[in-house]
């Protein structure tokens, strides 16, 4: 079975500070990874996802994610944070050979404070 | 950018009652998928189907649970007699392909059950 943890159920940081949001995953085969963002009365929003190669991957609004297969993690960062990056983020994996259901983690909110 | 639409945004029933959601999916997907989330729980896979069949479903979605897409573009989810413990937000999302596409997740419908 697949599993998504998230540890940190809410993270603060100082508007232009560095975010990183944690997560570690298991799954029996190889991980499809993703990364969701959801805002206020919104659905969740695609922001990146590794699939194979660069351990280190881009997506949207300036933010990227490193893969790590010894640790089992695929934490979320920022370099600089803005008070629009407030919002609730999911880690989420899909098992490759277990079909095409996401399993999302808790979810940690992350608020940027000014 | 193209949108899942899901229709109502908020649903209220009484237990016992029948209710249909509604999602129009992108319009190029052919994978469907249905996720709920319980306040201050975890998104939770429901279902998910393919060219007008169920492909996967998990524990959650017993004989009180079906989906369909009656006229090729709308994608529903009916739950026949609802129950207390069905209130939640219930997510559509929708895919391209399998494996390494990411899924595309409406703004939800609120269920209340009482």
């Amino acid at each position: 079975a697949q599993s998504v943890a998230q540890p940190e159920d809410q993270v603060n940081v100082a508007e232009g500070n560095p975010l990183t949001v944690k997560c570690t995953y298991s799954v029996s085969g190889n991980p499809y990874l993703f990364w969701y963002v959801q805002y206020p009365n919104r659905g969740l929003q695609f922001l990146l996802k590794y699939i194979t190669g660069d351990n280190l991957v881009k997506g949207s609004y300036g933010f990227e994610a490193e893969f790590n297969k010894s640790q089992t993690s695929f934490h979320l960062k920022k370099p600089s944070a803005l008070v629009s990056d407030s919002a609730l983020y999911f880690c989420a994996v899909r098992d490759w050979a277990a079909g095409n259901k996401l399993t999302f983690g808790g979810g940690t909110r992350v608020l940027v404070k000014p | 950018e193209p949108e899942v639409t899901q229709t109502p945004s908020h649903q209220v029933t009484q237990m016992g009652q029948e209710v249909i959601l509604r999602c129009v999916p992108i319009s190029n997907h052919l994978y469907f998928y249905w996720y709920r989330q319980i306040l201050g729980q975890k998104v939770e896979f429901l279902v998910s189907f393919y060219n007008n069949e169920i492909s996967e479903k998990s524990e959650i979605f017993d004989d009180q649970f079906s989906v369909e897409r009656p006229d090729g573009s709308n994608f529903t989810l009916k739950i026949r007699s609802t129950k207390l413990e069905d209130s939640a937000m219930y997510f559509c999302a929708t895919g391209e392909g399998t494996s390494n596409q990411p899924q595309h997740f409406g703004d939800g419908t609120r269920l209340s059950i009482l």
